[in-house]
């Protein structure tokens, strides 16, 4: 039971355009929610997270929305840049009351930003 | 310099053999995690610790073993009880102190089981 979902498995934008990657997920209990960068064969980077409090949190190209009803968050990397070209993973935590504050991933799209 | 290391880059085993990954961080993180990674998958918990000498199985953790006898140091033994053991394994580390919690990883190990 996949509890937190990336539909997309790849995406290719233009450079200059803006990237959206989605993602949905079930439980309600998920209080926080991270993404992540990954290059082929090394550990992913923290991009950006938002609390449940919130609906939206930007650090310069990178904006994360949050819609609780919907239970979907998204990326939006504007401007993109072919250096954005990478696996871009989804993350939710939240313990549902067990203490467990360990992250529950997507299965990441592949983002392709075309020179 | 502060960071996550992970040991070595690359391991081969043969089939039936334990082998051990090592994890060391500097960061003065109380939490530490491994995870493990197949191709065209997401990131699956295998085990973390939220403090030394305790630790909490993940939704993968059978044929894997760990020990938290240290702050700086989470290693992860992978047993010939594991049925699929190839694979990138990914070790992460948090401050666990509540609120905003992100979790930084480390380079990664992949391990080839032959």
């Amino acid at each position: 039971d996949q509890q937190v979902k990336q539909n997309s498995p790849s995406l290719s934008v233009q450079e200059g355009r803006i990237s959206i990657l989605n993602c949905d997920y079930t439980n309600s209990m998920f209080d926080y929610f991270l993404w992540y960068k990954k290059y082929p064969a090394e550990g992913p980077t923290f991009l950006i997270s938002i609390s449940s409090i919130k609906d939206k949190n930007e650090d310069g190209r990178f904006t994360v929305f949050l819609n609780k009803s919907a239970k979907h968050l998204s990326l939006h990397i504007v401007p993109s840049q072919p250096g954005d070209s990478a696996v871009y993973f989804c993350a939710a935590r939240g313990d549902g009351g067990t203490g467990r504050r360990a992250l529950t991933f997507g299965s990441g799209t592949r983002l392709q930003v075309q020179p | 310099d502060g960071g996550i290391t992970q040991s070595p880059k690359y391991l081969f085993r043969k089939e039936g053999q334990n082998v051990t990954l090592s994890c060391e961080q500097n960061l003065n993180h109380d939490a530490m995690y491994w995870y493990r990674q197949d191709p065209g998958q997401g990131l699956r918990l295998i085990y973390y610790s939220q403090i030394v000498n305790d630790f909490q199985k993940g939704d993968i953790a059978e044929g894997y073993s760990v020990s938290r006898e240290k702050k700086e140091s989470f290693p992860l033994t992978v047993t010939s009880a594991q049925k699929n053991p190839t694979a990138f394994y990914l070790c992460a580390s948090s401050i666990d102190r509540g609120g905003s919690d992100t979790q930084y990883f480390g380079p990664g190990t992949r391990l080839t089981v032959l």
